[in-house]
């Protein structure tokens, strides 16, 4: 079955490390995102990609940064930089010329710092 | 001034109500509407998108749109106890023919009780 799949589920970090989230995609969409969801806050766009070896900002790209050697791979890194990381960090790919419904959204990781 | 408002609830009804979930917006460049289904720790799911004001029916589900008041709601039917979840609306702009921008309401929770 096509899918997304993150992982991991659950990741813990300590003060000052760097964290990588990892997004990957059966799914032979060109488009992938990562959002960031807090209690009270909806989902908020860090990263969007439309190409391989292409990537732009979103909302919040401040702390984050992402790669995109790969139309399958969309990792996300949490740096150091980032003041506030813990959430529930989503992935999700598009179908292309669908408008915005064609999102497919990854089970999630959550992230917590220790 | 948030770009779309979603009343937060938590709405709790007896199974077999009616519930209406609502939203409003700002951005009259938002072309495609969603409504998301997100159970406790899972991504969210896509129940219907719609593209202009008017109705548009999927079972027991009914989504509504009024670009002029910019207000799209959600009716449920008949609600069960497996509707009990976390209810997101979502608006798109397209920024290229691969890829659509995303922005979520914070998201009701619903619970339907025996």
């Amino acid at each position: 079955d096509g899918g997304i799949t993150q992982s991991p589920k659950y990741l813990f970090r300590k003060e000052g490390q760097n964290v990588t989230l990892s997004c990957e995609q059966n799914l032979n969409h060109d488009a992938m995102y990562w959002y960031r969801q807090d209690p009270g806050q909806g989902l908020r766009l860090i990263y969007y990609s439309q190409i391989v070896n292409d990537f732009q900002k979103g909302d919040i790209a401040e702390g984050y940064s992402v790669s995109r050697e790969k139309k399958e791979s969309f990792p996300l890194t949490v740096t150091s930089a980032q003041k506030n990381p813990t959430a529930f960090y989503l992935c999700a790919s598009s179908r292309p010329g669908t408008g915005g419904y064609g999102y497919t959204f990854g089970s999630g990781t959550r992230l917590t710092v220790v | 001034q948030k770009e779309v408002e979603q009343d937060p609830g938590p709405l709790s009804v007896p199974e077999g109500a009616i519930v209406s979930l609502n939203c409003t917006y700002s951005n009259s460049a938002f072309q495609y509407f969603m409504w998301y289904r997100q159970y406790s720790r899972k991504g969210p799911e896509l129940l219907m998108y719609t593209y202009s004001s008017g109705n548009k029916e999927d079972g027991r589900f009914t989504a509504q749109v009024d670009k002029s008041s910019k207000y799209i709601s959600l009716f449920i039917r008949d609600s069960q106890p497996s509707d009990s979840a976390t209810y997101l609306c979502a608006m798109s702009v397209v920024v290229t023919g691969t890829a659509s921008k995303l922005t979520f309401g914070t998201g009701t929770r619903l619970q339907v009780t025996l």
